[in-house]
C-alpha cells in the first residue's frame, strides 16, 4: 500500500542555518504530494505541494521537488528564523478519494 | 482563501456526555471533508471521509456508532462523539477539499483543531 516516510526529528538548529527534512514515498500511479506544518495546539496548514514528477512546490522560503526516480519529496529552507519552528508533515494524496497519508512529522526547534 | 472553520476550539465535559463538533468551509464549497484524530506528538490518523449527502465511510477500527457524522450541505460537516469516556480524549481535526477539480490533486485545508476533554 501507500505509505510515506519522515526523516526521525527532533532536528534542532540555530537561525539562518540550511534546513533539510527528508520525504520518501511508496505510491502506485502518479500521487501528488504535500508538505503541511502544525503550529503548537493549532490544525495543520498547508505549505507547498506538487502534482506531478519533477514540479518543484515553494513558500515562504521552502522548497520541495517531487522525484520520481528516488521517490523523494525533501522539504528545504536556506536560512531558518526561530519563528520556523513547528512539526512538519510530508504527505501523498491518492489520486480520486483525496485521502491522505502523512508521515510520522518531524519537529523542528530553531535556536536563536 | 480555503478558509476551514472549527468549533469548539476547546471542550471539557463529563463522561457519559455527547460532544458535537463543527466544521465549516467558510468561503468554498466541500464535495469531502475528512475527521482525523490526532494523540500527543503523533502523526494524524484519518478516523472517516464525509461526503454531502451521503453516509461517511469509516476507517478500519473506527467505531461508527461511537463517532456520529453528518455532512448536510457542502459547508458544513459535524461529528458528534457519543457517550463520550475519558479514553476519547483528544485532539480532533477536521479538513476539507474544494468541490472545484480533481480530489487526489487538490490540497486538503484544515481547521485549528478541537480539544477535547473528558472527565
Amino acid at each position: 500500500g501507500n505509505s510515506v516516510t519522515q526523516m526521525e526529528g527532533p532536528v534542532t538548529l540555530s537561525e539562518e542555518a540550511f534546513l533539510t527534512i527528508n520525504c520518501t514515498y511508496t505510491a502506485t500511479g502518479y500521487p501528488s504530494l504535500f508538505w503541511y506544518v502544525q503550529y503548537p495546539g493549532e490544525g495543520l496548514q498547508l505549505l507547498l505541494k506538487a502534482t506531478k514528477a519533477d514540479d518543484k512546490g515553494s513558500n515562504k522560503g521552502f522548497e520541495a521537488t517531487y522525484r520520481k526516480e528516488t521517490t523523494s519529496f525533501h522539504l528545504e529552507k536556506g536560512s531558518v528564523q526561530v519563528s520556523d519552528s513547528a512539526v512538519y508533515f510530508c504527505a501523498l494524496s491518492s489520486a480520486g478519494t483525496g485521502k491522505l497519508i502523512f508521515g510520522q512529522g518531524t519537529t523542528l526547534q530553531v535556536k536563536p | 482563501g480555503a478558509v476551514v472553520s472549527q468549533h469548539p476550539s476547546w471542550v471539557i465535559c463529563k463522561s457519559g456526555t455527547s460532544v458535537k463538533i463543527e466544521c465549516r468551509s467558510l468561503d468554498f464549497q466541500a464535495t469531502t471533508m475528512f475527521w482525523y484524530r490526532q494523540f500527543p506528538k503523533q502523526s494524524l490518523m484519518l478516523m472517516a471521509t464525509s461526503n454531502e449527502g451521503s453516509k461517511a465511510t469509516y476507517e478500519q477500527g473506527v467505531e461508527k456508532d461511537k463517532f456520529l457524522i453528518n455532512h448536510a450541505s457542502l459547508t458544513l460537516s459535524t461529528l458528534t462523539v457519543t457517550s463520550a469516556h475519558p479514553e476519547d480524549s483528544s485532539f480532533y481535526i477536521c479538513s476539507a477539499i474544494s468541490l472545484i477539480g480533481d480530489r487526489g490533486r487538490q490540497p486538503q485545508h484544515f481547521g485549528d483543531g478541537t480539544r477535547l476533554s473528558i472527565l
